[in-house]
């Protein structure tokens, strides 16, 4: 079975100042893993996933994040907060090569972002 | 990235009707497509997994009599909220997986409000 957990429901920032989403998940064999965001009313879009390879992966809009297998962690980061960045951030979770196999979500993180 | 849409994204409806959502893969086909359903300030619960050409898959809880799914075609799949009742008010958010990357592309919601 897996799981993901996001710690830290709300997270707060000076735009400017680095972001730090934590996610770590829990899986049985090899994990593929995303991060989806969120904006108000709309549906989620996605900032970027890992696969295989790299285990740094970049996405959109400067947000980048490093699987580490030892840690099980896939914490997403961005260098400098932006004012458009605050929105609802989810991690998830999905079993490689199986086609049924639905996403498992983490809570989500709220990130607020003030000026 | 791909582009999945949701029809309609807003919809009223008396009690006791029914209420059908379409989801639509635009520039890919999808063999596999969810329907996921979002409280307010929650992450997204799975309700059910849709393949083509074949029933859909109901997480439990979910009544398959309640919400039809329907996977005729791979860019189409659609969910029918049938005799509506206010407690169905909700936001309902499709995917489609891309099954040649191995990712979920998120339709942008379709938000239901029952009278």
């Amino acid at each position: 079975a897996q799981s993901v957990t996001q710690l830290g429901s709300h997270v707060s920032v000076s735009e400017g100042a680095l972001v730090l989403l934590r996610c770590n998940y829990s899986s049985s064999v090899p994990p593929y893993l995303f991060w989806y965001v969120q904006y108000p009313n709309q549906g989620l879009q996605l900032l970027l996933k890992y696969t295989t390879g790299a285990t740094l992966v970049k996405g959109i809009n400067g947000f980048e994040a490093e699987f580490k297998k030892s840690e099980t962690s896939f914490h997403l980061t961005k260098p400098s907060a932006h004012m458009s960045d605050a929105a609802e951030y989810f991690c998830a979770v999905t079993v490689p090569n199986q086609a049924g196999t639905a996403l498992i979500f983490g809570k989500g993180t709220t990130l607020s972002v003030s000026s | 990235g791909a582009v999945v849409s949701q029809h309609p994204s807003r919809v009223i409806c008396k009690s006791g009707t029914s209420v059908k959502i379409e989801c639509r893969s635009l520039d890919f086909q999808a063999t596999t497509m969810f329907w996921y359903r979002q409280f307010p300030k929650q992450s997204l619960m799975l309700m059910a997994t849709s393949n083509e050409g074949s029933k859909a898959t109901y997480e439990q809880g979910v009544e398959k009599d309640k919400f039809l799914i329907n996977h005729a075609s791979l860019t189409l799949s659609t969910l029918t909220v049938t005799s509506a009742h206010p407690e169905d008010s909700s936001f309902y958010i499709c995917s489609a997986r891309d099954p040649f990357e191995e990712t979920q592309y998120f339709g942008p919601g379709t938000r239901l409000l029952v009278l």
